[in-house]
């Protein structure tokens, strides 16, 4: 079975600082991964995903995350935290074919 | 843009009721998924649909329902809502090929009193 582990529930970063979100995964497939945002009484956004095509993967707002398969690793960057990147952040990964199955989400402040 | 809608962003039930959560998705997705969110455990999947008329547990079907009549609505039912199914509710909705993300309605609050 699919399934991922977030390795701080919070992380407190001073703005114009580096982020690193620290997410492991365990698949028995060659996995499909993602990163969501969710920002206080906001839906869920897609930040971004790896499908395969490059272990880079770039987001939106300066995001990225590689994936490292030697270290079941998908951690997520950023390489200067803006105030308004505060918000709670979840890894992903897809099961065999459905469904999303999310990790139990990292909580980013931003102090200035 | 892909919509997802969900009927209410607020609900207050009693204790026994039985409660209708409603999405509707307008890309004509063949995935739509049910979810739970509760502080510290994440999201967990309550049910899921691949087609019409097709349904699948998720992690936690214990005490709700679902119906897809149609292929853009898809129906979370609490037969007797319980205290501890209060929670945000969220739906979302997906292509059927295996590298396409989902994208999620706003969620509703659910209070179960």
């Amino acid at each position: 079975a699919q399934s991922v582990t977030q390795l701080d529930s919070h992380v407190s970063v001073s703005e114009g600082t580096p982020v690193l979100l620290r997410c492991n995964y365990s698949s028995s497939y060659s996995p499909s991964l993602f990163w969501y945002v969710q920002h206080p009484n906001k839906g869920l956004q897609l930040l971004l995903k790896y499908t395969s095509a490059a272990t880079l993967v770039k987001g939106i707002n300066g995001f990225e995350a590689e994936f490292k398969k030697s270290e079941t690793s998908f951690h997520l960057t950023k390489p200067s935290a803006h105030m308004s990147d505060a918000a709670e952040y979840f890894c992903v990964v897809k099961n065999s074919g459905y469904a999303l199955n999310f990790g139990k989400g990292t909580s980013l402040l931003v102090t200035p | 843009d892909v919509k997802v809608t969900q009927s209410s962003r607020y609900l207050v039930k009693r204790t026994g009721e039985k409660v209708f959560l409603e999405c509707v998705q307008d890309m004509d997705h063949e995935n739509m998924f049910w979810y739970r969110q509760d502080p510290g455990l994440g999201l967990r999947l309550i049910y899921f649909s691949y087609d019409v008329k097709m349904k699948e547990k998720g992690d936690i079907p214990e005490g709700y329902s679902v119906s897809r009549e149609k292929k853009e609505r898809f129906s979370l039912i609490l037969e007797s809502a319980s205290t501890n199914q209060t929670s945000m509710y969220l739906c979302a909705s997906s292509l059927g090929d295996f590298n396409t993300e989902a994208f999620f309605g706003q969620g509703t609050r659910l209070t179960v009193v």
